[in-house]
């Protein structure tokens, strides 16, 4: 499997500010996700992130909100934008596609724990 | 509108104890399914199933899938207390969309 990373591993943030969170893998993948997991709840996606062109988001979620940046195949940012107490989660990226693994199989990275005053 | 289903939601046992956890799926377009531990903030993988009534093993733990009746289950003997976590389990669909299911907590005692 891969080595993949996230900065920060936590933070506290005030109501109206931005955070982005950083994910970085050790080997090139295809495929990156982003996923939200909010207390007591299990992983929702947010998007996808493609490489070199726009992430492909979920129902419920939009760019506006979360955008996305995905310059190579080993990392990508997600910005939580005009943060809400509701906004707090983990929120965490993962990699799929990687060579010599099963296709399916996705690895996540540590997480971000986020907490909105 | 596809989903994942988990049982128990919550397990309590003591070491030593076989535990069998449960995920039901109605999904279109299934590929496969995937179960995960997550003790503090990262899942980690488990299983990868993809055809009917392979076992897949990994010491202690077990998994099976049955795509007739659309369901599988991750069985843990003999647990130990660093068994105590999330268990997770996702169904594959299309392309490589993971939806993952409620999660069975299971809290394993001394």
């Amino acid at each position: 499997s891969a080595v993949i990373s996230q900065k920060p591993s936590r933070d506290i943030c005030q109501r109206g500010t931005s955070l982005t969170i950083q994910c970085q893998v050790d080997s090139q993948v295809t495929m990156m996700f982003w996923y939200r997991q909010q207390p007591g709840q299990s992983l929702t996606l947010i998007a996808t992130a493609n490489q070199g062109s726009e992430a492909t988001y979920e129902s419920g979620f939009v760019i506006d909100k979360f955008p996305i940046s995905r310059p190579n195949l080993t990392f990508s940012t997600l910005t939580v934008s005009n943060m809400s107490p509701e906004d707090s989660s983990i929120y965490l990226c993962s990699v799929g596609r990687l060579a010599g693994t099963s296709t399916d199989t996705q690895y996540f990275g540590p997480g971000t724990r986020l907490t909105v005053l | 509108e596809d989903k994942v289903v988990q049982s128990p939601l919550s397990l309590v046992v003591h070491e030593g104890d076989t535990v069998t956890l449960n995920c039901s799926y109605e999904v279109t377009n299934f590929r496969s399914l995937l179960w995960y531990k997550q003790e503090k903030k990262a899942p980690t993988f488990l299983f990868m199933l993809t055809s009917s009534g392979i076992e897949k093993k990994s010491g202690r733990l077990s998994s099976i899938l049955d795509k007739k009746e659309l369901f599988s289950i991750l069985n843990i003997t003999a647990t130990q207390t660093g068994d105590s976590a999330i268990y997770l389990c996702a169904v594959v669909r299309g392309t490589d969309k993971l939806i993952f299911g409620t999660g069975t907590r299971l809290q394993v005692f001394p």
